[in-house]
């Protein structure tokens, strides 16, 4: 089955540098790549996917890059800010296709 | 707005008890799911369902079952509740076809297993 994983564990940035979450995962045909966002005491939320058939996508401060040849897709999140600290997760569908299974999480701090 | 309540946030229950985890969404979503979180190991998946009365195994099933006996509802049961059953249980739901939308999260239910 699909193994998803998800790199660094913890990451601590300064406000105003950026932070680059990196995820690898088995299934060389899984085709949808989300990330999501868990605040402390929240649900986690998409804050951004990208298909299989694009390279790069961008919302504002924060892209995700695909790689298909080496199976590894990243998120970026520029100029970062405090209110940006949260738990980030990466995700890729299982083998069927009918689940999503999550990496196992990213801890970002930003100190101001 | 999207909402998948979970009836729960914090439960206690003692080791064998059969405990009921119950998920309603409101949006008419086909698939619903059930995930454990626990630190150091991220949203592992337990079960979920793509239509009323299916059921599909995750990557850990075992010591749980569900029921979806409607649409809206979702339910994860833990049989004899365990003591390393103790967890943050999220319940999550999509529309059809995985690959086109987003998972909406419920707020979780905090089991605590003595």
């Amino acid at each position: 089955g699909e193994n998803v994983e998800q790199h660094p564990s913890t990451l601590s940035v300064q406000e105003g540098d950026s932070a680059v979450i990196k995820c690898t995962y088995s299934d060389s045909a899984s085709n949808y790549f989300p990330w999501y966002k868990q605040e402390l005491g929240k649900r986690p939320q998409l804050i951004i996917d990208i298909r299989s058939n694009v390279g790069e996508k961008k919302d504002q401060r924060i892209a995700v890059t695909l790689n298909k040849t080496a199976k590894h897709f990243s998120l970026h999140i520029t100029e970062t800010q405090p209110e940006d600290s949260a738990v980030y997760f990466c995700a890729a569908p299982n083998q069927a296709g009918t689940a999503l299974i999550f990496g196992k999480g990213t801890t970002l701090s930003v100190s101001s | 707005d999207v909402k998948v309540t979970q009836s729960s946030r914090y439960l206690v229950k003692r080791t064998g008890e059969k405990v009921f985890l119950e998920c309603v969404q409101d949006m008419d979503h086909e698939n619903m799911f059930w995930y454990r979180q626990d630190p150091g190991l991220g949203l592992r998946l337990i079960y979920f369902s793509y239509d009323v009365k299916m059921k599909e195994k995750g990557d850990i099933p075992e010591g749980y079952s569900v029921s979806r006996e409607k649409k809206e509802r979702f339910s994860l049961i833990l049989e004899s509740a365990s003591t390393n059953q103790t967890s943050m249980y999220l319940c999550a739901s999509s529309l059809q076809g995985l690959n086109t939308g987003e998972l909406f999260f419920g707020e979780g239910s905090r089991l605590t297993v003595l």
